[in-house]
């Protein structure tokens, strides 16, 4: 089976600022990789996702991850950071199986103005 | 449109009460999973169901079941047995095995007093 971990609960930033969203995962197999927000009282919308190939993968509203396997890392950023990008971001993990697919605790995004 | 709903948005009931969350999909997907959040906290799986008139239970199933009947329903009831019911619920489904993501309903969030 595998894990997901966030290191960061919380990240502060500056409107314009980049900003980076650190995961990491564990797994015996090959896994798939996805970023998720979430807005207050919302659900999960996809904002990108790795399956293979490039390992530099684009999403929507700017964001973008880079699949790391060596590091086991999915990293999400975004060059410059909009109010509107104050979310709670989640890294999610599938097995090559299609089976387990497993979220991180989340890392909640404050864009200061 | 092509959508999953969950109805309604906002439940309120008496400690000792069961309820019954809906969700229902058009997508014509299906997997269709039931997830609990709570503040500060990722999401854990309650049940899910690859197919119709099966289910699984996930990492928290304890004080809750489900059907599945159709495909496009997959309705959770949260019996009086469990201990905290008070959260945000999210149904979700998935496709066809290439597109590997799920799906995410609007959330029914939950409040028992």
């Amino acid at each position: 089976a595998q894990s997901v971990t966030q290191l960061d609960s919380q990240v502060p930033v500056f409107e314009e600022a980049p900003v980076e969203l650190r995961c990491n995962y564990s797994s015996s197999v090959s896994v798939y990789l996805f970023w998720y927000v979430q807005y207050p009282n919302q659900g999960l919308q996809l904002l990108l996702k790795y399956l293979s190939g490039s390992t530099l993968v684009k999403g929507i509203n700017g964001f973008e991850a880079e699949f790391n396997k060596s590091q086991t890392s999915f990293h999400l950023r975004k060059p410059s950071v909009h109010i509107s990008d104050t979310a709670e971001y989640f890294c999610a993990a599938q097995d090559n199986y299609g089976q387990n697919f497993v979220f991180g605790p989340g890392t909640r995004l404050s864009v200061l103005p | 449109d092509g959508g999953i709903t969950q109805s309604p948005k906002y439940l309120f009931r008496k400690e000792g009460q069961n309820v019954t969350l809906s969700c229902e999909q058009n997508l014509n997907h299906d997997a269709m999973y039931w997830y609990r959040q709570d503040p500060g906290q990722g999401l854990r799986l309650i049940y899910y169901s690859q197919i119709v008139n099966d289910f699984q239970k996930g990492d928290i199933a304890e004080g809750y079941s489900v059907s599945r009947e159709k495909k496009e329903s997959f309705p959770l009831t949260v019996t009086s047995a469990q201990k905290n019911p008070t959260a945000f619920y999210l149904c979700a489904t998935s496709g066809a095995t290439l597109s590997r993501e799920q799906y995410f309903g609007p959330g029914t969030r939950l409040t028992v007093t």
